[in-house]
């Protein structure tokens, strides 16, 4: 099956400090999303993104299809960011399931 | 406000009791599929359904069943809870065609 490779899987940042994240993909996809798992365990959507550029606030994610990777930026990091990061890709042709990456571990510290 | 919910969100029960997680959808979505998720496994496919009557086996399907009698719900049925079963578990739909799925809010399952 498709495999979903996220890095770095812990980070750690002051308030104030921008980031990013990565999610590889070893085959083609349909539908690529990010989400943010809160302390609550909610898993909240940040982008559907199966190509090209969004932005949404503080956030913004680029997909780049034909090199199989995606980014998560995170600019001036705030507590209410930490969390864990989830990528997770339908392979195309596939049942609409999606595969999640094992996720990033973000802490925003004070 | 457009959203998926289950019920109940949290639930400690013993082994062998029966139970069912409702999970329903206002989106008018065609796709819905039931995840769980645990440490060190991440979050797996338990049941999806395409439509209503329509169902299939995701990646971890034993211990559960499902149904789709209706477009906007597709509880999970626990028959007989054993404590592997522990887990947190998330509903999510969909419009068909590789669109934006959205979850809901978990529900954490406890068995003893």
């Amino acid at each position: 099956g498709i495999q979903v490779e996220q890095s770095p899987p812990d980070l750690i940042l002051q308030e104030g400090a921008n980031s990013t994240l990565r999610c590889n993909f070893s085959d083609s996809v349909n539908n690529l999303q990010w989400f943010h798992q809160n302390p609550w365990g909610q898993l909240i959507n940040l982008f559907y993104i199966p190509s090209g550029t969004k932005q949404n606030g503080r956030l913004s994610a680029t997909t780049v299809a034909t090199e199989r990777y995606s980014l998560l930026y995170i600019s001036s990091s705030q507590t209410t960011d930490s969390g864990v990061y989830f990528c997770a890709v339908e392979r195309r042709g596939g049942s609409e399931k999606l595969v999640f990456g094992k996720g990033t571990k973000l802490t925003v510290n004070p | 406000e457009a959203q998926v919910t289950q019920n109940p969100r949290y639930l400690i029960t013993v082994t062998g009791k029966k139970l069912t997680v409702t999970c329903s959808q206002n989106m008018n979505h065609e796709y819905m599929s039931w995840y769980r998720q645990d440490p060190g496994l991440g979050l797996r496919q338990i049941y999806y359904s395409m439509n209503v009557e329509v169902t299939d086996k995701g990646d971890v399907p034993e211990g559960y069943k499902v149904s789709r009698k209706e477009k906007r719900n597709f509880p999970l049925i626990l028959e007989s809870p054993s404590p592997n079963q522990t887990s947190l578990y998330f509903c999510a739909s969909g419009h068909r065609g590789s669109y934006e799925q959205y979850f809901g809010p978990g529900t954490r399952l406890t068995v003893t």
